[in-house]
């Protein structure tokens, strides 16, 4: 149980497009979601808290306009990474928590985003 | 974010011995911890968990071990196979909400 999917796991994209990221818990309803990028040998970097229905918060130098969330529902959460630059190139990595007392997160196998 | 930090960022054991994986943290405030294994390319997966009400929690073949006089966690792997190659990240978390996570500290098992 508590199985958490992203897709795509490996996007390459043009400098300048616009990538969307999907994060879906499997076989339990996720009240908050969490987004987290990662750069090669270095830790999980917490990006943005996500609640079903309401507004992200992002974590302080997180653009809010450059990283749109969305949490349409209670099992999918979306990231869009607008007008991606290279620098942009990371591993994105989401996490579910099932909430209702449980406060361990479930992470997803991670989207790596490379951008030309 | 918050601070938390692992004393060594790499370890190398030999199959079969134990392994002791050290996480220093800052805020005195958290009360929830988690041991994560990620391999390479992959997400991370949960490994045990420990709340600041215990000192002691053991999984399988894992042991976390709570000192909060020194805000100090420790994971202990028993018997270390070549499958546990990976790197291990504490994260501390307060009432459950956000997890903030140490550097990682990269596990290598030699056969």
């Amino acid at each position: 149980g508590a199985v958490v999917s992203q897709h795509p796991s490996w996007v390459i994209c043009k400098s300048g497009t616009s990538v969307k990221i999907e994060c879906r818990s499997l076989d339990f309803q996720a009240t908050t979601m969490f987004w987290y990028r990662q750069f090669p040998k270095q830790s999980l970097m917490l990006m943005a808290t996500s609640n079903e229905g309401s507004k992200a918060t992002y974590e302080q130098g997180v653009e809010k306009d450059k990283f749109l969330i969305n949490h349409a529902s209670l099992t999918l959460s979306t990231l869009t990474v607008t007008s991606a630059h290279p620098e942009d190139s990371s591993f994105y990595i989401c996490s579910a928590r099932p909430g209702a007392g449980e406060w361990t997160q479930y992470f997803g196998p991670g989207t790596r985003l490379t951008v030309l | 974010g918050e601070s938390v930090g692992l004393h060594l960022p790499t370890l190398s054991v030999q199959e079969g011995d134990n392994s002791i994986i050290n996480c220093a943290y800052s805020n005195s405030a958290s009360d929830y911890f988690i041991w994560y294994k990620q391999e390479s390319g992959k997400g991370p997966q949960f490994i045990i968990d420990i709340r600041s009400n215990m000192d002691k929690r053991q999984g399988q073949r894992v042991t976390v071990l709570l000192n909060k006089t020194v805000k100090h966690l420790s994971l202990q792997i028993a018997a270390t196979q070549p499958g546990d190659s990976a790197v291990y990240f504490c994260a501390e978390n307060i009432m459950g909400n956000q997890f903030y996570f140490g550097t990682g500290t990269s596990l290598t098992v030699i056969p």
